[in-house]
Order: structure tokens, then C-alpha cells, then sequence
């Protein structure tokens, strides 16, 4: 079973609205990531949790803020967003426990419009 | 900084003919290497993944790297229309603090009935 799964789907939300993004695993992976990805672009690495540590941001404002309150879930909670942030948010998981492979699994995605 | 090149397409082939796809790679400290598939408005999904230099092939699909000249190619065999799509090339470079996947643009692949 290679699932990972994120909630919602698609996600509107206004400039100054709080919301959270969700995604979950359950294939014992360590490492869980987030990425952004606009129109005909390939994604974009914003953040790595390993361990549930926070080891990778990639200079990302700081309207998003991550969170992994356990080794299957990953959050992303959202504040006072710009129209430009509207994107496909991707959530990843690998294993990092022996045999460490570096493949990774994305799940659907949620489809977030700023307006 | 770490680059991933592809031709953007769209490359356009007949149904059952070789689809042959191209990446190059700027890190030559980079460890792994995948292709994923990603139809429109949906997630990559994993195709192929390769560590070591040479061919491996995984029913249709043949991964092919060489490390010297820093290429990775996707070869797809008796191409369908449900091949339709953009492929992404990554390249994993492991740090201490984790895995740093970074992607090309992506080709888009459009096979013909």
C-alpha cells in the first residue's frame, strides 16, 4: 500500500481566513514533505518533516506554517494568504528507517484558491 | 543550485511507437533518480526509480542512466493514448537533514491513435 491521502480536495478560502490542509500516511514512513505546485510547473519543495522534525524549510513565507503532530500525519495551516499563493499543495511521504530508499509517494493533492 | 532539465514538448508519437524521453542533471553528487507521471490537474504519480548506471526496465518502461554524462532517460515501448501526459524527472540529492527531491519541467507526451 503506497497511499497518502490529503484533505480537503479543493479548499477557497479568502486573504484573511485561517485554514489547515491535511494529509496522512500509514506506510511507516519517517519523512513527509510539502510542495506547491502552480500551472504547467513542476513542484516545489516548501517543507521536510523527518522523525517528525522539521530538518528542511525552504525559505517559505511565513503565512504557512507546518506541523506533524505524529509520525502519519502532516499539516499545513494557512494565514492571511495572497491571491498568488492559489496553487496544487502536494503532500509527500518516503521511508527513512532501513532499508532507507529515497522514493517518494504523493498523495492527491488539494486544489487551494486565494481570492 | 541544483538543475533538472527536460524539453517541455510536446513530444508527439503514433500509438505503439517508442516514446523516448531526455533529462539531464547539473549535481554530480546527486544518489537517486525518478520519473514520474502526471496527468492534468492531478498528483505525480511514481513511474520508475534508478540508483545505479545502465538500463532497467520495468514492463514498458526502461529507465536508462548514465552518471558520467549526467542524462537519465524514460523509454516507453508500444506507446498508448493513455500515456498522455506530462512526465517529470527528479533527482534526489541526500542531505543529514533529509531528502532534497528537485524536478524538471516536465515533457508532455502526446501519443496518437
Amino acid at each position: 500500500d503506497t497511499e497518502v491521502t490529503q484533505t480537503p480536495k479543493h479548499l477557497v478560502m479568502g486573504m484573511t481566513n485561517k485554514k489547515s490542509l491535511k494529509c496522512e500516511q500509514h506506510m511507516g514512513h519517517r519523512a513527509m514533505y510539502w510542495y506547491k505546485q502552480k500551472a504547467k510547473k513542476p513542484p516545489e519543495l516548501m517543507f521536510v518533516y523527518s522523525y517528525e522534525k522539521l530538518s528542511i524549510n525552504e525559505s517559505v513565507p511565513s503565512r504557512f506554517s507546518p506541523e506533524c503532530p505524529n509520525s502519519s500525519l502532516l499539516n499545513l495551516h494557512l494565514h492571511a494568504l495572497q491571491p498568488e499563493d492559489s496553487a496544487l499543495y502536494l503532500c509527500a511521504s518516503s521511508q527513512e528507517a532501513p532499508p532507507i530508499t529515497d522514493t517518494q509517494y504523493f498523495g492527491p493533492g488539494t486544489r487551494l484558491t486565494v481570492l | 543550485q541544483k538543475e533538472v532539465e527536460q524539453n517541455s514538448g510536446p513530444l508527439s508519437v503514433p500509438e505503439g511507437a517508442i516514446a523516448s524521453l531526455n533529462c539531464t542533471y547539473s549535481d554530480r553528487g546527486s544518489q537517486s533518480f525518478f520519473w514520474y507521471r502526471q496527468y492534468s490537474g492531478k498528483s505525480p504519480e511514481l513511474i520508475m526509480f534508478i540508483y545505479s548506471n545502465g538500463d532497467k526496465e520495468d514492463g514498458r518502461f526502461t529507465a536508462q542512466l548514465n552518471k558520467a554524462s549526467q542524462y537519465v532517460s524514460l523509454l516507453i515501448r508500444d506507446s498508448q493514448p493513455s500515456d498522455s501526459a506530462t512526465y517529470l524527472c527528479a533527482v534526489n540529492f541526500r542531505y543529514n537533514a533529509g531528502n532534497m527531491l528537485t524536478f524538471g519541467g516536465g515533457t508532455r507526451l502526446m501519443v496518437k491513435p
